[in-house]
């Protein structure tokens, strides 16, 4: 079946950046979409961007331009966010999941707490 | 950005009961719209898509529907584990949006 395993829990100082993966499993990733997402706990949920592994061609959310960063290794199914300058603003849940325009299959989300 | 305006906020229900939630768009969508469930430490999960399509394995006692730039989530005969916040996406245009969610609590 269709398996989405992200990264465990990061703390960080702000001003550093991190990087998330999401292991993918059960599907043909090299012809699929990613998206990301950011949640804060008892808030809804933000786009921040999509990424087609075929090519490794991206779409971005304005807001979060030069912020995150998506890249993708095909040879091991794994989809990455690089988020860069944490601030306490950035701390939040991230999310990836297939997109197909609809998200069918999500990760079990990684938690990112900025902190000094 | 396309707005996706969601009510209620939050309600509560009794076993069995049937619930709606309601989503608007501020703009057509065409129908691109999903509804999600999501419970606590969890990630969502698809129930509906493109406004009226049932997700493979999602019990039919949930429904979507439309009327315009209105789109309502049905669900009928209220079950213990519909417990949840349920949530609306367009995917009309980018960058993709979401209502604030519904809280569904069951009395």
């Amino acid at each position: 079946q269709v398996k989405l395993q992200q990264s465990g829990a990061e703390l960080v100082k702000p001003g550093a950046s991190v990087k998330l993966s999401c292991k993918t499993s059960g599907y043909t990733f090299s012809t699929s979409y990613m998206s990301w997402f950011k949640q804060i706990p008892g808030q809804s949920i933000e786009w921040i961007g999509m990424i087609y592994a075929g090519d490794g061609g991206t779409g971005y959310n304005q807001k979060f331009k030069g912020k995150a960063t998506l890249t993708v290794d095909t040879s091991s199914s794994t989809a990455y966010m690089d988020l860069s300058s944490l601030t306490t603003e950035d701390s939040a849940v991230y999310f990836c999941a297939r997109d197909w325009g609809v998200m069918d299959a999500w990760g079990q989300g990684a938690s990112v707490t900025v902190s000094s | 950005d396309i707005q996706m305006t969601q009510s209620p906020a939050s309600l509560s229900a009794s076993l069995g009961e049937t619930v709606t939630i309601e989503c608007l768009a501020s703009e057509d969508i065409y129908s691109n719209l999903a509804w999600y469930q999501q419970k606590p430490g969890k990630s969502p999960q698809l129930l509906i898509y493109d406004a009226s399509s049932l997700q493979d394995g999602v019990p039919s006692r949930f429904s979507g529907s439309e009327s315009g730039t209105q789109y309502s989530l049905e669900i009928n005969s209220l079950q213990s584990e519909d417990a949840a916040t349920y949530f609306c996406q367009q995917h009309h245009d980018y960058p993709y949006t979401f209502g604030a969610g519904t809280k569904l609590e069951l009395k």
